[in-house]
């Protein structure tokens, strides 16, 4: 069965500092990752996805994670984290066109 | 990527009734999946709805109890039936459009019950 671990409940960073989020997943196959994000309120926003290819993805407002096959991870990575990230980040494992799975979520906090 | 909007937004129903939740997309797809995040958790798979066929159910949840119309490629309904304090959460319809390999959320429909 596949499933999806995130060992940070929470987490706090303080503004302009970087970011990494841990994502581990188990899958018997070639893993469909995703990092999505959710705001207060809001539904899910779909960050970036790696399907195969460059290990190392880009995804929106700045983002960018990275598969390890190796250590079945796909840490999500900021440089810089502004005030507006502070949010709810899920990761998810999935195969093609088939429902998903998701980790327990991230909080993150951004202090001034 | 496809354009999700629900309805109700939001709603705070009386214990014993039930609420019916709608999702429509922009475009035609085949499969839309219904799920369910309780306070403060993540999101469980209630449904797959395909449309011409009957919705399949995650374990621990019921056709009784979530009845899911899929009428036609670009709307669906979930109800959520005989509703206790437990069911409070929100609920999120999503779609994989034609061609993507993505799912695509829609807003959610919080659903509180006193």
């Amino acid at each position: 069965a596949q499933s999806v671990t995130q060992p940070d409940i929470h987490i706090t960073v303080s503004e302009g500092a970087s970011l990494e989020l841990r994502c581990n997943y188990s899958y018997g196959a070639t893993p469909y990752l995703f990092w999505y994000v959710q705001s207060p309120g809001q539904g899910l926003q779909l960050l970036l996805k790696y399907f195969s290819g460059d290990t190392l993805v880009q995804g929106i407002k700045g983002f960018e994670a990275e598969f390890k096959r190796s250590q079945s991870s796909f840490n999500l990575r900021k440089p810089s984290v502004h005030w507006s990230d502070a949010a709810e980040y899920f990761c998810a494992v999935g195969a093609g066109r088939r429902a998903l799975t998701f980790g327990s979520g991230t909080r993150l906090q951004v202090q001034p | 990527s496809a354009v999700i909007s629900q309805k109700p937004s939001r709603d705070i129903c009386q214990r014993g009734t039930s609420l019916t939740i709608q999702c429509q997309v922009d475009s035609q797809v085949t499969m839309m999946f219904w799920y369910r995040q309780q306070p403060g958790q993540s999101l469980t798979l209630i449904a797959t709805a395909n449309q011409g066929s009957e919705a399949t159910y995650e374990s621990g949840f019921v056709i009784d109890k979530f009845p899911i119309s899929r009428p036609n490629l670009t709307f669906s309904t979930l109800t959520v039936s005989n509703m206790s304090p437990e069911d409070s959460s929100i609920y999120l319809c999503s779609v994989t459009p034609a061609g993507s390999d993505t799912q695509y959320f829609g807003p959610g429909t919080r659903l509180t019950v006193l």
